[in-house]
């Protein structure tokens, strides 16, 4: 069936290193979403790419979709405490309606 | 608030009980989905909703069920339980299926 690897599984950075996640799908995906979880909070949502090969930014995040729509990033410029949590990527949504998700990145900050 | 409004926050029952879950969409939202989320783990998706009629399942346990009401709430039932279900259950809901999914702050079972 239709997967999204993402990967790392841990990111522990300085507060003000940059940090980065990747999604690579095993298929072409209709569009990909992100979602940050704080700890102990819930997912949510960030933003939707469609497009391929479709960067959009938010402050210090910068979203990217692949030119074959089959890989994605979220890169987050000189990180601060308030970035700490697990970024998922979903990808989709299949015939179903359903987005498949990654496993997410989990962004620690060394203290 | 996120508009998905969900109880109880925190449910801890016996082995062999049976709980549910409730579920408020967002108010316009026709579509609902479950997921579980064990300790630090991803999200596993259970089962989806879509204006009262079972659209899809994922990784649903026979234990468990889900309906949708007329007036678009939802509950999830899980019984027999066991220690292994003790996990975050979130509900999430979208105006457009499949796209931007807007989840409630989650029901935390602790099966003992």
């Amino acid at each position: 069936g239709q997967q999204v690897m993402q990967i790392p599984q841990y990111q522990h950075v300085q507060e003000g290193e940059d940090f980065t996640t990747y999604c690579n799908s095993s298929t072409t995906l209709s569009n990909i979403q992100w979602y940050k979880q704080r700890p102990g909070g819930h997912p949510v949502f960030l933003i939707q790419l469609v497009k391929s090969g479709e960067v959009k930014k938010q402050k210090r995040l910068t979203f990217q979709f692949g030119e074959a729509k089959k890989n994605s990033s979220l890169h987050i410029t000189a990180t601060q405490t308030t970035d700490v949590g697990t970024y998922f990527c979903a990808g989709g949504p299949d015939s179903n309606y359903q987005l498949i998700w990654g496993a997410g990145t989990k962004l620690i900050i060394k203290p | 608030d996120s508009g998905v409004t969900q109880t109880p926050k925190h449910l801890i029952t016996a082995t062999g009980q049976r709980v549910t879950l409730r579920c408020s969409p967002r108010s316009g939202d026709l579509s609902v989905y479950w997921y579980q989320q064990s300790l630090d783990q991803g999200l596993q998706f259970l089962i989806q909703y879509y204006n009262g009629e079972e659209r899809a399942k994922g990784n649903i346990l026979e234990r468990f069920s889900a309906q949708q009401f007329p007036d678009l709430h939802s509950e999830l039932n899980l019984s027999s339980l066991e220690l292994g279900d003790s996990a975050l259950y979130f509900c999430a809901s979208s105006v457009v299926r499949g796209y931007g999914y807007t989840f409630g702050s989650g029901t935390r079972l602790t099966v003992v």
